[in-house]
């Protein structure tokens, strides 16, 4: 079956760090790669997804390129600021066989905290 | 553009009692999907709604249910309550149709059994 995994936080990083999130994923099929965040008492909200291989998402001065050959989805952003901390999903979605619809397998969730 | 409702945000439960959580899509979304989110379990998918049909489900005792109405609207339904049930529930919704694996999410009903 599907799976996703990506790095357990949590994750402290100074004000205008480099952040680097691990994700790696099995998938029998072609999935599309999504991260979504998680702001304290909310839902998910998308933040950014790839559709096919070698495809960047960008959103925020966040980016992630989906890597078919070393099946991963790596979040990054050049300067994060004390509002990205936040809980950050990394999740696939593939189609269920004959049924057309789509089922998101996600991450176990790393937490960011930034500090100023 | 209003957003996914979900009602109620809050409950709480005793052991052996149902609920029922509502969600209300997206205007013009046809296709609602349910999560639950644990501490220990993370994020799994329930299942996945489109014109009043349950087109998937996942890995869940049937004491899980849930319906879609006409106007798009999904409510879910949890039986016989254990305390193991107690998560975030989250709603999403999307156009459906292919291509459509956009989801849009709840901001959540939080359900806590005691």
């Amino acid at each position: 079956g599907n799976s996703v995994t990506q790095m357990e936080g949590p994750v402290t990083l100074s004000e205008e760090a480099f952040l680097t999130i691990n994700c790696t994923y099995t998938a029998t099929g072609y999935p599309s790669l999504f991260w979504y965040v998680q702001y304290p008492g909310e839902g998910l909200q998308l933040l950014l997804k790839a559709t096919k291989a070698d495809d960047k998402g960008s959103n925020k001065g966040f980016e992630a390129t989906y890597r078919k050959e070393t099946t991963s989805f790596h979040l990054e952003k050049g300067s994060v600021q004390v509002s990205d901390s936040a809980v950050y999903f990394c999740a696939l979605s593939d189609i269920s066989q004959g049924a057309g619809s789509y089922q998101l397998t996600f991450g176990k969730g790393t937490k960011l905290s930034v500090i100023p | 553009k209003a957003g996914v409702t979900q009602t109620p945000r809050y409950l709480i439960k005793t052991r052996g009692q149902q609920v029922t959580l509502s969600c209300s899509p997206i205007s013009g979304h046809r296709s609602v999907s349910w999560y639950q989110q644990t501490p220990g379990q993370g994020l799994q998918f329930l299942f996945e709604y489109f014109s009043e049909t349950q087109r998937n489900k996942g890995n869940f005792p049937g004491r899980f249910s849930g319906r879609q109405f006409s106007n798009s609207r999904s409510e879910m339904n949890v039986s016989t309550l254990e305390l193991g049930d107690s998560a975030l529930y989250l709603c999403a919704s999307s156009k459906g149709g292919s291509g459509a694996n956009v989801l849009t999410f709840g901001a959540g009903s939080r359900l806590t059994v005691l």
